[in-house]
């Protein structure tokens, strides 16, 4: 079946750690996305990428990196400078064109103690 | 650049009472606009979509949106809801040119019996 994996569903790290949140899609998208989701703030955006190679930062990059050494991966990781990790992280992918619209992965919550 | 403004964070009714959940957007060019649902702990489905043409537009399961350029609006709607419909929907935008994709606050309907 087509679609997003995040992994994992959930994902517990000890303050100061960094850590890897892993996205895979296998529908040939060219566009991927990463959103931090909060009670009551929405979705924000933190990174997203058109093509491989590249990525642009979104509203609240700070404290996380990016790479997409390949198109059907986007891996997300938080960094020990993120002042307030715990969120649940969604990521999407579409296909780069005319009136698409976004597909999402079923998030990784983390929490940091 | 584009915002999405949400208008209630929480809207109560009573099953089988209509429902209308409000979003405005800003944007200098022509956007496609979303709406997305998200039930507990899960990634968001897209619940429907404007892209051109008939201001109106319709899900599967009641749900209707009309675009309003006018008044840059984008209300979603349905005549009847149900127990099931209890969930977070968000609203959404996008520029015509671009891949960027910008979210509401979110607004969280909960259908009482």
């Amino acid at each position: 079946d087509g679609g997003i994996t995040q992994s994992p569903k959930y994902l517990f790290r000890k303050e100061g750690q960094n850590v890897t949140l892993s996205c895979e899609q296998n529908l040939n998208h060219d566009a991927m996305y990463w959103y931090r989701q909060d009670p009551g703030q929405g979705l924000r955006l933190i990174y997203y990428s058109q093509i491989v190679n590249d990525f642009q930062k979104g509203d609240i990059a700070e404290g996380y990196s990016v790479s997409r050494e390949k198109k059907e991966s986007f891996p997300l990781t938080v960094t020990s400078a993120q002042k307030n990790p715990t969120a649940f992280y969604l990521c999407a992918s579409f296909p780069y064109g005319e009136g698409t619209e976004a597909f999402f992965g079923q998030g990784t919550r983390l929490t940091v103690v | 650049a584009q915002s999405v403004t949400q208008l209630d964070s929480q809207v109560p009714v009573f099953e089988e009472a209509p429902v209308e959940l409000r979003c405005n957007y800003s944007s200098s060019v022509s956007v496609y606009l979303f709406w997305y649902v998200q039930y507990p702990n899960q990634g968001l489905q897209l619940l429907l979509k404007y892209l051109s043409g008939s201001t109106l537009v319709e899900s599967i399961n009641g749900f209707e949106a009309e675009f309003n350029k006018s008044q840059t609006s984008f209300h979603l709607r349905k005549p009847s809801v149900h127990i099931s419909d209890t969930a977070e929907y968000f609203c959404a935008v996008r520029e015509t040119s671009g891949s960027r994709l910008t979210f509401g606050e979110g607004t969280q309907l909960t259908v009482n019996p």
